[in-house]
């Protein structure tokens, strides 16, 4: 248990449907990130937030759109996604003394 | 340059052997490089981390070396048991005002028989 939870672990979506990943982290820390792990590629950075504030978008598509409604809450709303878009969404935190904790991911399927 | 480059893409020793998983960087203004641990289903984990300012970091079974001149660090693992069978990935973080953005190698499958 790191301290970062997401839901749901699991998601299959059609790709006109309209959902949304959670990640809540009780840790205090005040940087949250989404990366996406796909087969036989590097983990990719999509965004990043400080003190609710998003500090970078890593030229992620439009049909990803994140949230911060608080320090504690980090959404991934998910729309009119691709088969390619399938793919591990991990969400992670970081501790001032630069340690990055990762959830244990969701699993996303678009079909 | 904000690649970071990670070889072997797979390993497989046996059990007791010393699997050794390299990785190579080119951003100077990186100032951390941890190493994460993946098990199947799992999220990354923090294994060890290293600064620049020291040549050698060891918890436990784990060892990293670091090379600042050549840009390179490995990870070690002594005695290498079945439970270390997992995926491995180097990271390199650059802190200043790029507000913790780790860099993560491609991942080594590493698999250890018993």
């Amino acid at each position: 248990e790191t301290g970062v939870t997401q839901t749901p672990r699991h998601l299959v979506m059609g790709m006109t449907n309209k959902k949304s990943l959670k990640c809540e982290q009780h840790l205090g820390h005040n940087a949250m990130y989404w990366y996406k792990q796909s087969a036989k590629k590097p983990l990719e950075l999509m965004f990043v937030y400080n003190f609710k504030e998003q500090t970078e978008n890593n030229s992620v598509p439009s049909r990803f759109s994140p949230e911060c409604p608080n320090s504690s809450h980090l959404f991934l709303h998910l729309h009119t996604l691709q088969p390619e878009d399938s793919a591990l969404y991990l969400c992670a935190t970081r501790h001032p003394g630069n340690t990055i904790y990762f959830g244990e991911g969701s699993w996303l399927t678009v079909v | 340059q904000q690649q970071v480059k990670q070889s072997p893409q797979s390993l497989i020793v046996q059990k007791g052997g010393i699997p050794i998983i390299n990785c190579a960087y080119e951003n100077t203004a990186f100032d951390y490089f941890p190493w994460y641990q993946q098990f199947p289903g799992k999220g990354p984990a923090l294994l060890i981390a290293i600064r620049p300012d020291v040549s050698e970091k060891k918890e436990g079974r784990f060892t990293i070396s670091f090379n600042k001149s050549a840009k390179q660090f490995s990870l070690h693992i002594m005695d290498s048991q079945p439970g270390d069978s997992a995926t491995y990935f180097c990271a390199a973080y650059a802190g200043g005002t790029s507000y913790g953005k780790l860099t993560f190698g491609q991942g080594t499958i590493l698999t250890v028989h018993p």
